[in-house]
């Protein structure tokens, strides 16, 4: 059965702060592993990372994708308040299956 | 213009009541998925379809059915819609490879 774990669940930071949210799978026939940013309504892509290394990046976001470890990270720099959402992390094997998220509130 | 377009956005039906939401693609993918999200949780795989191959989650209720007539359509039929049953429903589809899997707004179902 393909997993999808992130950390931490939630967390709380204060703006300008900088974060890291953690994403590690267990997938058979692993395609991508894709980042989303949900706040209230569908989630919203942020990147897809299909090989090892290589760091994908947007503006004060970027992630990066450990095929030897299974696990991926996205980052976050000088957060605002327009951060606050879930961020999701999904991989593309079998089937796209989703982490539980990481809710992320940024206070001013 | 909206890729993947669900009905309503809203519903609302009694307990009980079959109730039918419906998912339309203009990107010829090949893949078609279903996820119930309730407040606060992640999206729940509830099925696919790699063209007409229908593919179920062991832990979806009976209580679910899908419908595939074509490419283009996706239909998620709740034959009775418990109170637990009310969700948000989020289709999504990609091309079967390694790529972004693009979503529909959801419909959000409430029961009443």
């Amino acid at each position: 059965e393909d997993k999808v774990v992130q950390s931490p669940l939630s967390l709380v930071v204060h703006e300008g702060d900088t974060v890291t949210l953690n994403c590690s799978y267990e997938v058979t026939n692993f395609r991508s592993l894709l980042w989303y940013k949900q706040e209230k309504k569908a989630p919203t892509f942020l990147f897809m990372l299909t090989s090892s290394g290589i760091e994908k990046k947007s503006g004060r976001l970027s992630s990066i994708l450990d095929k030897k470890e299974l696990s991926s990270i996205l980052n976050i720099t000088a957060t605002q308040t327009g951060d606050s959402a879930i961020y999701l992390c999904a991989v593309s094997g079998y089937a796209l299956n989703f982490g539980k998220g990481t809710s992320l509130l940024v206070t001013p | 213009d909206a890729m993947v377009i669900q009905n309503p956005r809203y519903q609302v039906t009694q307990f009980g009541k079959p109730v039918t939401l419906s998912c339309s693609q203009t990107l010829n993918h090949n893949v078609m998925y279903w996820y119930q999200q309730k407040s606060s949780q992640a999206p729940k795989l509830l099925f696919h379809y790699y063209d007409k191959d229908f593919n179920n989650e062991a832990d979806t209720p009976d209580n679910f059915q899908s419908r595939r007539p074509n490419t283009s359509f996706c239909f998620l039929d709740i034959r009775s819609p418990g109170l637990g049953d009310a969700a948000m429903y989020l289709c999504a589809t990609t091309s079967g490879g390694a790529d972004e899997a693009f979503f529909g707004q959801g419909t959000r179902l409430t029961v009443v």
